[in-house]
């Protein structure tokens, strides 16, 4: 049980619509990244939330976009959705900024866009 | 090149054999080497966690990075059916993010 806890599990969605997928981080933590899994690759980051400022963008376009709020969630939105955006999307929550330390995984969200 | 290479496998042993899984990484200003084992369809989890070069082991788990030839290895001694997943490795970008880079994962099947 890491106590990073995504919502929904499971979503469908058609092409060109637009979704919201949300996350709860540890408490305490300040930082939350969000990442892609397509089947059979490992996660790629999407960008990175620091003290609920964007602080890293991967190389991902700007339909994606997202936020961090006060109380350890954030959001992850992806507009004009298109059928490659199919994946495990997995928010991972960590204390950064001083000595480090590991990230925590949600269970993810499977977004399908049909 | 892929900044984190790992083999997609898949990797088939029996029961109780030792398991070598391997990555290779590019960037020499990494430090910081994680394994995650991933079940189907769920998140990853935290296995190991190594900062420069050596080895750490947690029970089953031997966890060894090589800097000097950029090379990470995941040891996992008389596997179980329960070890089959998906193995991760991963490295941390310090350099202005915090971000995870990872390979493409090993599939791992234990067979009984």
């Amino acid at each position: 049980e890491t106590g990073v806890t995504q919502s929904p599990t499971h979503l469908i969605k058609t092409r060109g619509q637009q979704v919201t997928l949300r996350c709860s981080s540890q408490s305490g933590h300040n930082t939350v990244s969000w990442y892609q899994q397509a089947l059979g690759q490992g996660p790629q980051f999407i960008f990175q939330y620091y003290r609920e400022e964007e602080n890293g963008r991967g190389n991902f376009p700007p339909r994606f976009s997202g936020l961090q709020f006060p109380n350890y969630s954030s959001e992850l939105n992806v507009n004009a959705l298109e059928l490659d955006d199919s994946a495990l999307y997995l928010c991972a929550s960590s204390l950064e900024g001083g000595s480090n330390t590991e990230a925590f995984f949600g269970q993810g969200t499977r977004l399908t866009v049909v | 090149q892929k900044e984190v290479e790992q083999d997609p496998g898949p990797l088939s042993v029996p029961e109780g054999a030792i398991v070598s899984l391997n990555c290779t990484y590019s960037n020499s200003a990494f430090q910081y080497f994680m394994w995650y084992r991933q079940y189907s369809r769920k998140g990853p989890e935290l296995l190991m966690y190594t900062y420069s070069s050596g080895n750490k082991e947690d029970g089953r788990f031997t966890a060894q990075v090589d800097k000097s030839s950029k090379y990470i290895s995941l040891f996992i001694r008389d596997s179980q059916p329960s070890d089959s997943a998906t193995y991760l490795c991963a490295t941390k970008d310090r350099s202005g993010t915090y971000k995870y880079i990872f390979g493409t994962g090993t599939r791992l099947k234990v067979l009984a």
